[in-house]
């Protein structure tokens, strides 16, 4: 049962450049989510996608773009990559915003220099 | 504006020295609280959901607690194995009809052989 898969788990990038972070949940959850964790800063939300073909901006989207491509997928794009973007991405997913907990993937490091 | 805020930000336990873990909150209408265990290098992984105040849930040497202001994980005995981050969160409204998690900063538990 593999749950949250995230790709890929490392990444260093130069700055401007561009990069996609993919997610795939195989627990047919209906929202997926996600997050940037910063030292101090905790867990911060950048997009989430309540349901297939929705989705919608969080606390801090500004410099990323998402997909959900289907059901199980949900993407995050950086475009024009920025050192403030250094950060640990996490996706989640779940069933039911209101009441069930998330399960998280396992991260992707990303650095930009 | 949905707060959560937990203390204290670090914590060294002997091991087998009992204490407790705070977790405090600002909801317009609580809906439930999420305790989440977090290891270096992982993803959160899910601990407990607690839905009204006065609701008790236990795991192995772990047991969280809720009041109407506030949330406390107790730990009992505490061996090595049980140090990691552990967050709280609890659902806050996203939008129309959708919820997300907020999560607070988390409390850095260390337990010394």
């Amino acid at each position: 049962n593999a749950g949250v898969t995230q790709t890929p788990k490392f990444q260093v990038l130069k700055t401007g450049q561009s990069m996609t972070l993919q997610c795939a949940q195989d627990m047919n959850h209906n929202s997926m989510y996600w997050y940037r964790q910063d030292p101090g800063m905790g867990l911060r939300l950048i997009y989430y996608s309540a349901s297939e073909g929705t989705t919608d901006k969080g606390e801090v989207p500004n410099g990323y773009n998402v997909s959900r491509l289907n059901k199980r997928e949900f993407s995050l794009r950086l475009e024009s990559a920025a050192p403030s973007q250094t950060s640990v991405y996490f996706c989640a997913s779940n069933t039911d915003p209101k009441r069930d907990g998330y399960t998280f993937g396992s991260g992707t490091r990303l650095t930009v220099v | 504006e949905d707060q959560v805020t937990q203390s204290p930000e670090a914590l060294r336990l002997q091991e087998g020295e009992s204490s407790s873990l705070n977790c405090s909150y600002t909801v317009s209408g609580l809906r439930g609280l999420f305790w989440y265990r977090q290891d270096p290098g992982k993803g959160p992984e899910f601990l407990f959901t607690l839905y009204s105040a006065g609701e008790e849930k236990e795991k192995e040497r772990l047991k969280a607690t809720l009041t109407k202001k506030e949330s406390f994980l107790h730990i009992t005995a505490p061996k090595p194995e049980d140090s990691a981050t552990y967050l709280c969160a609890v659902p806050s409204r996203a939008g129309a009809g959708s919820y997300q998690l907020t999560f607070g900063k988390g409390t850095k538990l260390s337990v010394i052989p």
